[in-house]
């Protein structure tokens, strides 16, 4: 079975500054997606970032890019320019490609913008 | 607006009772989802269906169950044999084959406690 781990239950950045979050997967599977999702006080779940495993070049999207390290199943995110908008709780979320099999989610990280 | 719908925001279960929540989407999706969200944990998955008419089990399906009788609407049950059902559930669908690299899409949620 496919296992998710952040293991930084908080972390707490300065606005404006960059912070970056952990996620490690695990998985004996070659063709898979990986996820970033926020979930805001309003507890939606919104999709910061997609990756997949296949591409070598890390996604980014306006202030938000990940370090996807395939051969070490790590897939951080890193928020530059920190904004009080991005306090949140983050997710990272693992799918095996191949069919629509449901996410595996990490525990999340909470993040605190300081003003 | 294309969206998830979930409805009732807020239900209450008194003990012996089996109560449904419900997911409506209007996005044209193959696929939808249901998990499961304690305090302090990322989402875990209940069910999820990948056409109608058919659905599977997911990480954590004891005490529930779920129908797919149209595209749009994937109702849960939460039954009596489910002892801790007090949590926070999200619907979610997808695209189906061919794309797994597209996210899923949630809902707003349903509370659920127990009275």
């Amino acid at each position: 079975a496919q296992t998710v781990t952040q293991s930084q239950p908080e972390m707490s950045v300065q606005e404006a500054e960059t912070v970056t979050l952990s996620c490690t997967y695990d998985t004996s599977e070659s063709d898979y997606y990986l996820f970033w999702y926020k979930q805001p006080p309003s507890r939606q779940m919104i999709l910061v970032i997609r990756q997949e495993a296949y591409k070598q070049q890390n996604a980014t999207e306006n202030r938000f890019s990940v370090n996807f390290q395939k051969a070490a199943k790590s897939f951080s995110l890193k928020i530059s320019d920190s904004q009080l908008g991005d306090a949140a709780m983050y997710f990272c979320a693992y799918r095996r490609g191949g069919g629509a099999d449901g996410l595996t989610f990490g525990k999340g990280t909470h993040l605190i913008i300081q003003p | 607006d294309g969206g998830i719908t979930q409805s009732p925001k807020y239900l209450f279960r008194k003990e012996g009772q089996n109560v449904t929540l419900s997911c409506e989407q209007n996005l044209n999706h193959d696929a939808m989802y249901w998990y499961r969200q304690d305090p302090g944990q990322g989402l875990r998955l209940i069910y999820y269906s990948q056409i109608v008419n058919d659905f599977q089990k997911g990480d954590i399906a004891e005490g529930y169950s779920v129908s797919r009788e149209k595209k749009e609407s994937f109702p849960l049950t939460v039954t009596s044999a489910q002892k801790n059902p007090t949590a926070f559930y999200l619907c979610a669908s997808s695209i189906r084959l061919g794309q797994n690299n597209q996210p899923q899409h949630f809902g707003d949620g349903t509370r659920l406690s127990i009275l």
